[in-house]
């Protein structure tokens, strides 16, 4: 059964790093989004992607993030100067052609980021 | 705007008890609804969800909800609970592009 992966699992970094969080998505899904969730929050909705292009952010998602497909499987969330408050676990998801989040989500099994 | 509450961050039932785990909504059009459940250190997969057409909704592993516009409520239901059901379990509303969750609720089986 196709799924949603993620790598790495778990990323220790000292704060003001860079980081980049990869994702490959279901191949044929168009739609891409990134999730995270502060330990004991909810899941928080990042970015959705499609055709490209950034389709919808939310006021968590400030010039520090950015999403990238540099090829045609993955899918990539990078956080330039990481902050504390970036500690979270991160989800990628991607859902099939039609409207957006009207049709199934498949989640990733989250990357653990740790900001130090 | 849309948003969930989830009354409940921890719900704790005996084996073979009923599970109910309470969820509310505000969404400014009429909302698609779905639950999604959390394993330890897995991704969410998810339960059910409704989009139009029947108010209760069945989905996998012998859950259910039922939309109810009148008290705008997606409650998640499962008549006898099993072990394997303790995991996290999260209610969210569709947006244009994304979801919009709640804090979830931790669910607790008891032998």
């Amino acid at each position: 059964e196709p799924e949603v992966t993620q790598t790495p699992s778990h990323q220790v970094t000292q704060m003001g790093q860079e980081v980049i969080l990869r994702c490959v998505p279901i191949s044929n899904h168009l739609y891409f989004y990134w999730y995270r969730q502060i330990l004991g929050q909810k899941v928080e909705f990042l970015v959705s992607f499609y055709n490209n292009e950034i389709s919808e952010k939310s006021e968590i998602f400030d010039d520090q993030f950015s999403v990238e497909r540099p090829d045609g499987s993955n899918f990539t969330l990078k956080i330039r100067s990481t902050k504390l408050e970036d500690s979270a676990m991160y989800f990628c998801a991607s859902s099939s052609p039609g409207k957006g989040s009207y049709n199934e989500q498949f989640f990733g099994p989250g990357t653990r980021l740790t900001v130090l | 705007a849309q948003s969930v509450t989830q009354l409940g961050s921890h719900v704790s039932v005996s084996e073979g008890a009923l599970v109910l785990l309470r969820c509310n909504y505000s969404s400014s059009v009429p909302p698609y609804l779905f639950w999604y459940v959390q394993y330890p250190n897995q991704g969410l997969q998810l339960l059910l969800k409704y989009t139009t057409g029947a108010t209760l909704v069945k989905g996998i592993n012998g859950f259910e909800a039922e939309f109810k516009k009148s008290e705008t409520s997606f409650h998640l239901t499962k008549p006898s609970a099993h072990m394997s059901d303790a995991a996290e379990y999260f209610c969210a509303v569709s947006g244009a592009n994304n979801l919009f969750f709640g804090t979830g609720t931790r669910l607790t089986v008891i032998p």
